[in-house]
């Protein structure tokens, strides 16, 4: 379907470790693909995006790399900080979706001091 | 503090009962969107007005209605209430209508009992 997915719902890495969280999208049409940080208690928020004639973006601590060819997203979180435990969403964006947002389910980042 | 802001956070309401949440988008924001977030569901789109217009429809019941006001702010209806429409119902407001820009309020977390 079009479903955005994830392969791992949950994830718990060691502080100053490096941490890569997981989607695979179904819709090859998709051309824009957004992260999400949702700590509790508060509404998702945008951590990085990248478009689909990108391979690769970076911010700040963070890293998104994307895979057309296997429709295979990832986020990675250098030197993860316990403020960096939260629940991660990946989106992407198509013309079918009328420009809205799918949401993946989401993994579970735990950062162990 | 996003900017989005969402009343009331927290409702508990009997089945069969009507509620209405409120948004207040960020300053500038013309464009509103309503998610909603369960457990099984994961974040769906239920739907955006953009400068009082609906733009777009998503997963949203025909129990539930929304409007944008000549304010901007919007107001979600849900009405006849059920167990399962539990969950938290999070706006988020962009710019523009077709930008992906998205700023989350905190959410409204809906208890049905």
């Amino acid at each position: 379907g079009e479903s955005v997915g994830l392969h791992l719902p949950t994830l718990s890495v060691q502080e100053g470790d490096n941490s890569i969280i997981n989607c695979a999208y179904s819709n090859s049409a998709s051309d824009y693909f957004i992260w999400y940080k949702q700590e509790s208690g508060k509404g998702p928020q945008f951590i990085i995006d990248i478009r689909s004639n990108m391979d690769k973006r970076q911010g700040q601590r963070v890293t998104v790399l994307l895979n057309k060819t296997v429709k295979h997203l990832s986020l990675q979180i250098a030197a993860t900080q316990p403020g960096d435990s939260a629940v991660y969403f990946c989106a992407e964006v198509y013309g079918g979706s009328q420009g809205n947002l799918i949401f993946g389910k989401g993994t579970k980042l735990s950062v162990k001091p | 503090d996003s900017g989005v802001t969402q009343t009331p956070k927290h409702l508990i309401t009997a089945t069969g009962q009507r509620v209405t949440l409120r948004c207040s988008p960020r300053s500038g924001d013309l464009s509103v969107y309503w998610y909603q977030q369960s457990l099984d569901q994961g974040l769906q789109f239920l739907i955006q007005y953009y400068n009082g217009e609906e733009r777009a429809k998503g997963n949203i019941l025909e129990r539930f209605s929304a409007q944008q006001f000549p304010d901007l702010h919007s107001e979600l209806n849900l009405s006849s209430l059920e167990l399962g429409d539990s969950a938290l119902y999070f706006c988020a407001s962009s710019p523009q209508g077709g930008d992906y820009g998205y700023t989350f309020g905190s959410g409204t977390r809906l208890t049905v009992v």
